[in-house]
């Protein structure tokens, strides 16, 4: 099966713009979605489609696609974004399959 | 409004069975399906599997082939994960997750249960 690979860790001072980056052989085929996940809380979608957000996810969150990379960017961090991410998308050997990356640990300096 | 209610955490012994119930409701059950997912403590999201709530067909992870199992019960708009053979690693939240749709190829989980704890511990 594919895999999305995902940076550990990055951080952001606030107010300033972060760039999270999945890779992976399924984002030729597939477009990504992306997840933020606060401690103790499920998953919640911020971007999904071509850069398309669920009601109530602020603007400063977008997303892109270039080859095999997703991007999940926040401009202007705020502290509230503290969180976890997580990217999406459907296994390219086997589309009834999905996959999910590693994660990203975003910190709000 | 669209909501996953998932039932609640449960500690287990290894090598017995768990099923986690997912009740939906807000929206038409049988057009969305469900997917489940995944968190060790600490750890990241590993996807498991979906059912169609609407026909009951299945599939799941090649690893989680023949641990799980996926059903549904269309009367009360519940879909159960069952999970056998558990060892110390199956110690998890397990979430629940409706695919929405979408116009481009892709796939995205736009409302999500709260997570059920299950603990596998002697």
């Amino acid at each position: 099966s594919s895999e999305l690979t995902q940076d550990p860790v990055v951080s952001v001072a606030l107010g300033q713009t972060i760039r999270i980056t999945c890779q992976g052989d399924s984002l030729r085929n597939y477009y990504a979605s992306w997840y933020q996940q606060k401690p103790g809380q499920p998953p919640t979608l911020v971007i999904y489609g071509r850069n398309d957000r669920p009601s109530g996810i602020p603007d400063r969150f977008s997303g892109s696609n270039s080859g095999n990379t997703a991007s999940l960017t926040i401009t202007g961090a705020q502290a509230e974004d503290e969180a976890d991410y997580y990217c999406s998308s459907r296994d390219t050997s086997d589309n009834h399959l999905a996959l999910f990356g590693g994660g990203t640990k975003v910190t709000v300096l | 409004q669209v909501h996953l209610l998932q039932s609640g955490a449960e500690v287990k012994k290894p090598g017995a069975s768990i099923k986690v119930s997912c009740k939906a409701s807000g929206y038409s059950f049988t057009e969305y399906y469900i997917h489940w997912a995944r968190q060790a403590p600490g750890q990241g999201l590993e996807w498991m599997g979906w059912i169609n709530p609407d026909t009951g067909s299945t599939k799941s992870k090649q690893k989680f082939q023949g641990k799980v199992s996926m059903t549904r019960d269309t009367s009360i708009n519940t879909i159960y994960m069952e999970l056998n053979r558990l060892i110390y690693d199956d110690t998890a939240i397990y979430y629940c997750a409706r695919v929405m749709r979408m116009s481009v190829a892709g796939i995205a989980f736009d409302m999500w249960g709260q997570g059920t704890m299950v603990t596998v511990s002697s």
